[in-house]
């Protein structure tokens, strides 16, 4: 069964922490984004990446920077956190087809920040 | 801006087919319209996608009209499982996944 994890479902965090979220794939695919989800917005993207150390910055990358230094785990760091972006963090990974087709998703890691 | 329009909510008895529409007017002509859908709590989940031509699979039937200007996402016998916000999903010019706020579908026994 293909599988998409995130290192966490729930996490806390304080204004000004470094915050890691991790995500690793077992599909092989070339292609890995995040994207965030507020309520009534819908998921927005902040980065993704068509191969091992390549990011492109998505709608809303301000905030946030990735690492991709091996195929199946991209990572989403948020050097000093602040209370906008509490949110639920979304991690997918597709093929390398364009238009992304089926995107497969993580369970989300829903971040809190005090 | 999210290249779809669709209604907030829906209700569908448990049984029925639930019928979800989607509007994209703007959505140029090779660009693919996807459905997804999101359970509570879980991330989203690919249903199905197309161009022109209907389509169907396991989950779900897909009815574009020849103008491609909607479409409607067919469940022929919605399940209480079938509860979930169902997102209609144009891309852009990268083809990145646009999002909006999706439909949400209540099924009821």
């Amino acid at each position: 069964d293909v599988k998409v994890t995130q290192s966490s479902r729930y996490l806390v965090k304080r204004t000004g922490e470094k915050v890691f979220l991790e995500c690793v794939q077992d599909m092989d695919h070339e292609n890995m984004f995040w994207y965030r989800q507020d309520p009534g917005l819908g998921l927005r993207l902040i980065y993704f990446s068509y191969d091992v150390k390549m990011k492109e910055k998505g709608d809303i990358p301000e905030g946030y920077s990735v690492s991709r230094e091996k195929k199946e785990r991209f990572s989403l760091i948020l050097e000093s956190a602040s209370t906008n972006q509490t949110s639920m963090y979304l991690c997918a990974s597709s093929l390398p087809s364009k238009g992304g087709h089926e995107q497969f998703f993580g369970p989300g890691t829903r971040l809190t920040v005090l | 801006d999210a290249k779809t329009t669709q209604p907030t909510s829906m209700d569908c008895a448990e049984g029925r087919a639930a019928n979800l529409p989607c509007n994209h007017s703007t959505i140029s002509g090779n660009e693919y319209v996807y459905w997804y859908r999101q359970i509570h709590s879980q991330g989203p989940q690919y249903i199905i996608h197309g161009l022109k031509n209907n389509e169907t699979n396991e989950m779900a039937s897909l009815i574009i009209t020849e103008d491609r200007k909607s479409s409607t996402l067919i469940l022929p016998h919605a399940t209480l499982r079938d509860t979930a916000v169902y997102y209609c999903i144009g891309a852009d010019s990268n083809y990145q996944l646009i999002w909006g706020a999706g439909t949400k579908l209540i099924i009821k026994p």
